[in-house]
């Protein structure tokens, strides 16, 4: 199947400070990615939709301007948490969507933790 | 309408046993149903899925049955392993020409599989 790296896979970092994440599709390309947020023993909850090229589209209750996401290349989204704080301390999951297989690949998560 | 219900919460099988997980959507244009895979932290694993136009799918011990006219598709996992706890998330989409929402997937609640050696 295809794979979805993202990096860093764990972050540690003091409130106030901004922290960019990123999310790459190995051996495809993505015109399309997505960005969740999982809470313990929850499920994933869709924070944006990422399409190359054009601005990111944030579900509601997201502030888009706190979480920064750029789909600058076929296979790259970044998300950027800007000022962080506590309570944005999560697991976040990119995915890459695949027109070929119409399919959704995940990547392993990020654990950001702030302090 | 965009709801995705999934039961159980959580599941304890025995080694051998049949693991089932029911999902119910009400949205009528959702036409792809996956199942993804989720160890600790880690990301979600693509399992399994399926399209409106079949009412089953089989690859190796996991099965879908789907039932369109309930609007209704649940995962049956044969013979259960200790490798197979995890935790599972059914799924639902719609193809779309608004490319925005291409592939855009309405997640369950999740289940918790426990699989007794």
């Amino acid at each position: 199947g295809a794979v979805v790296s993202q990096h860093p896979s764990r972050v540690i970092c003091k409130s106030g400070t901004s922290v960019k994440i990123e999310c790459r599709s190995l051996d495809f390309q993505a015109t399309t990615m997505f960005w969740y947020r999982q809470f313990p023993k929850q499920s994933l909850m869709l924070m944006a939709t990422s399409n190359e090229g054009s601005k990111a589209t944030y579900e509601q209750g997201v502030e888009k301007d706190k979480f920064l996401i750029n789909h600058a290349s076929l296979t790259l989204s970044t998300l950027t948490v800007t000022s962080a704080h506590p309570e944005d301390s999560s697991f976040y999951i990119c995915s890459a969507y695949s027109r070929l297989s119409e399919t959704q690949y995940f990547g392993p998560g990020t654990r950001l933790l702030v302090l | 309408q965009q709801q995705v219900k999934q039961s159980p919460q959580s599941l304890i099988v025995q080694k051998g046993g049949i693991s089932i997980i029911n999902c119910a959507y009400e949205n009528t244009a959702f036409d792809y149903f996956p199942w993804y895979q989720q160890f600790p932290g880690k990301g979600p694993a693509l399992l399994i899925a399926i399209r409106p136009d079949v009412s089953e799918k089989k690859e190796g011990r996991f099965t879908i049955s789907f039932n369109k006219s309930a609007k209704q598709f649940s995962l049956h996992i044969m013979d259960s392993q200790p490798g197979d706890s995890a935790t599972y998330f059914c799924a639902a989409s719609r193809g779309s020409v608004i490319r925005a929402s291409y592939g855009k997937l309405t997640f369950g609640q999740g289940t918790i599989l426990t699989v007794h050696p």
